[in-house]
């Protein structure tokens, strides 16, 4: 079946650092989604993004659509301490297909 | 977007015993999920809860496990039956305001069987 390749599994960064974090697949996928879950928490939409080439920022993340639309990646700039959490990426295939989930990267920010 | 309200938010329940979880939403939405997130692990879809007929489960989830109802489009219950400790995990309610765009999640149901 479909698979989203995530890496890097964990990230232990400086506060002030930028992060960068990445999805691939051999499927085409017509939405890319990157989540943030706090622990005891239900994952929290960042961003979505629905094109192949899409560049979007909300505050210091940013994410793009790959132009192959096999991949996706986030940044986060200049990390602070309530960056830390686990990221994921969804992709959709379409609107009759299911959401396929990364398994996540984990980031540590040491103040 | 849309507020998801689920409940409990978390339980401690004996072996053999069977927890329903409720997932209410603030709107009407097109679409309702129900996610399963073992410890340490990524989402899992269990199913998608068809408003007025039974939800497609995916595979290596059954109806006789996990029954599932959404008698409306802003409210679904997520059953899990005759637990054991494997099905220590959080349960999640997801939401799509329009099919085939961005999902929401709730808070989730920390569910642990002793």
């Amino acid at each position: 079946g479909q698979q989203l390749n995530q890496s890097p599994q964990s990230m232990f960064i400086q506060e002030g650092e930028d992060v960068s974090m990445n999805c691939t697949s051999s499927s085409i996928f017509n939405t890319w989604l990157w989540y943030k879950q706090d622990p005891g928490e239900g994952p929290v939409l960042l961003i979505a993004l629905y094109k192949a080439g899409e560049l979007t920022s909300n505050g210091r993340l940013t994410a793009q659509f790959g132009i192959t639309r096999k991949d996706s990646f986030l940044n986060i700039s200049a990390s602070i301490p309530s960056d830390v959490g686990i990221y994921f990426c969804a992709g959709l295939t379409g609107s009759q297909g299911n959401l396929i989930f990364g398994k996540g990267t984990k980031l540590s920010v040491k103040p | 977007s849309a507020v998801i309200s689920q409940k409990p938010s978390r339980d401690i329940c004996q072996r053999g015993t069977s927890l329903t979880i409720q997932c209410q939403v603030d709107s009407q939405v097109t679409m309702m999920f129900w996610y399963r997130q073992q410890p340490g692990q990524s989402l899992t879809l269990i199913a998608t809860a068809n408003q007025g007929s039974e939800a497609t489960y995916e595979s290596g989830f059954v109806i006789d496990k996990f029954p599932i109802s959404r008698p409306n489009l802003t409210f679904s219950t997520l059953t899990v039956s005759n637990m054991s400790p494997e099905d220590s995990s959080i349960y999640l309610c997801s939401v799509e305001v329009t099919q085939g765009t961005e999902a929401f999640f709730g808070q989730g149901t920390r569910l642990t069987v002793v």
